[in-house]
């Protein structure tokens, strides 16, 4: 938790892209993770991504990786207020989170 | 497909007393973990069990926290005496514990001590 590094807030218009970036520290895990969570409930898994992969669309997600600066990115595209929450990445073989990222979606 | 089954809801214990957390995962998941959510942090986990084997638990203050999981599959948390800073939210999640799939969490217990 304490070596996976994000930025603590984001806030968007409805309708814009949001993008949230992670850093992580173990470059052997096979899948990353992104999870929500809202308000007085449990994380709920969003999307994985393989490590040999660079990019993975899934509706309105897209997971980018960039294992050489061990960095992932989560962006939503058209993003609505329903997308207001924490978000949180996560390393397959080290299952320990961050801080996570607020994202505030403004109509 | 049942979700990760978590009780009690909430808790309210005063400090120095005990409490215990219940955790039934999904069927078949091997992997179990236990988080510990103070407001406005990330999850910070406490334990992991691979089965009913502990894989890591770094970071659970031994001298007043401790955990089982039974034949593998259900899982008790047990704070003994809490404190005031162990109000937070207890999440379980679980897992395959292979290929791809992430972990599933239930709702959490919440848990404030007076």
């Amino acid at each position: 938790g304490e070596d996976v590094e994000q930025s603590l807030f984001l806030s968007v218009r409805e309708g814009d892209s949001s993008v949230i970036n992670c850093t992580y520290t173990d470059s052997s895990s096979t899948y990353l993770y992104w999870y929500k969570q809202e308000p007085g409930a449990g994380l709920q898994l969003l999307t994985y991504i393989f490590s040999n992969m660079d990019m993975k669309q899934d509706q309105r997600l897209t997971v980018l990786l960039n294992k050489k600066d061990k960095h992932l990115s989560l962006r939503i595209a058209d993003t609505q207020t329903g997308d207001s929450a924490i978000y949180f990445c996560a390393e397959r073989d080290d299952m320990r989170f961050g801080a996570g990222t607020r994202l505030t979606v403004k109509p | 497909e049942a979700g990760v089954a978590q009780s009690p809801r909430y808790k309210i214990i005063e400090k120095r007393q005990s409490v215990a957390f219940w955790c039934n995962p999904i069927s078949g998941h091997a992997t179990l973990y236990w988080y510990q959510q103070i407001l406005g942090q990330g999850p910070k986990l406490l334990i992991q069990f691979q089965n009913n084997g502990v894989v890591d638990d770094s970071q659970l203050p031994k001298d007043r926290f401790s955990a089982e999981r039974l034949k593998g599959v259900d899982s008790t948390l047990k704070i003994q005496p809490a404190k005031l800073e162990d109000s937070a939210v207890y999440l379980c999640a679980s897992s395959l514990g292979t290929g791809p799939s992430g972990a599933f969490f239930g709702q959490g217990t919440r848990l404030t001590v007076v």
